[in-house]
């Protein structure tokens, strides 16, 4: 069955620089959220949508971006990247009146 | 304030049931108990769900108390791989977009050979 994909599995990104997370929903899901892992930590809400509407909004930095777009996809756009955004990012989808949320498998953000 | 309590961490025998416990003593009435788990460094992953019948799927099963106030998540033969961080959780239906899975501390189970 398809699964959620989200790309890179990893990135590696000096401070100051941006970096952008993509998320592919399976197919037919219409809503994507977005989670944040430090380390050690549990999975913090950041984003969510709704039919490439802003759904919403949990403790995503002012520095962060979010979008999603006509085929459903989504996008995680971070600015002025510093050390505490490393971090585990999961995306997750859903289809409103489903039970339980799929998540991918993360995107791994090394700042440097 | 937290929703639901659970104990920081667990050990179970391999090939034993692993019962981990949940309380949600200020569940509402239109709230299901909701448990996911996340294997090191994976996704997080649904398991199971329930409002106030017990529940079972091939993951495991879900056991409500009658008041509502607390639960039960059973793994009936717990394996290696079932080693993870569990999460209880307490919400709506969540039939909406604005519905959104909220983690907690969680419970931390080991599954020794």
């Amino acid at each position: 069955a398809a699964g959620v994909i989200q790309s890179p599995r990893h990135l590696i990104k000096e401070k100051r620089e941006t970096a952008t997370l993509k998320c592919y929903p399976i197919p037919r899901h219409d809503t994507v959220y977005w989670y944040q892992q430090g380390p050690g930590q549990d999975p913090q809400f950041l984003i969510s949508f709704y039919e490439k509407m802003q759904s919403d909004k949990g403790s995503i930095p002012d520095r962060f971006s979010a979008q999603q777009f006509s085929d459903y996809h989504s996008e995680l756009n971070m600015s002025s990247l510093e050390l505490g955004d490393s971090a585990l990012y999961f995306c997750a989808s859903s289809f409103p009146g489903r039970y339980g949320y799929t998540f991918g498998s993360g995107t791994r953000l090394t700042v440097v | 304030d937290a929703k639901t309590t659970q104990p920081t961490s667990m050990d179970c025998a391999e090939g034993r049931a692993a019962n981990l416990p949940c309380n949600h003593s200020t569940i509402s009435g239109n709230e299901y108990v909701y448990w996911y788990r996340q294997i090191h460094s994976q996704g997080p992953q649904y398991i199971i769900h329930g409002l106030k019948n017990n529940e079972t799927n091939e993951m495991a099963s879900l056991i409500i108390t009658e008041d509502r106030k607390s639960s039960t998540l059973i793994l009936p033969h717990a394996t290696l791989r079932d080693t993870a961080v569990y999460y209880c959780i307490v919400g709506t239906i969540m039939k909406t977009s604005y519905d959104k899975v909220i983690f907690g501390p969680g419970t931390s189970l080991s599954v020794i050979p």
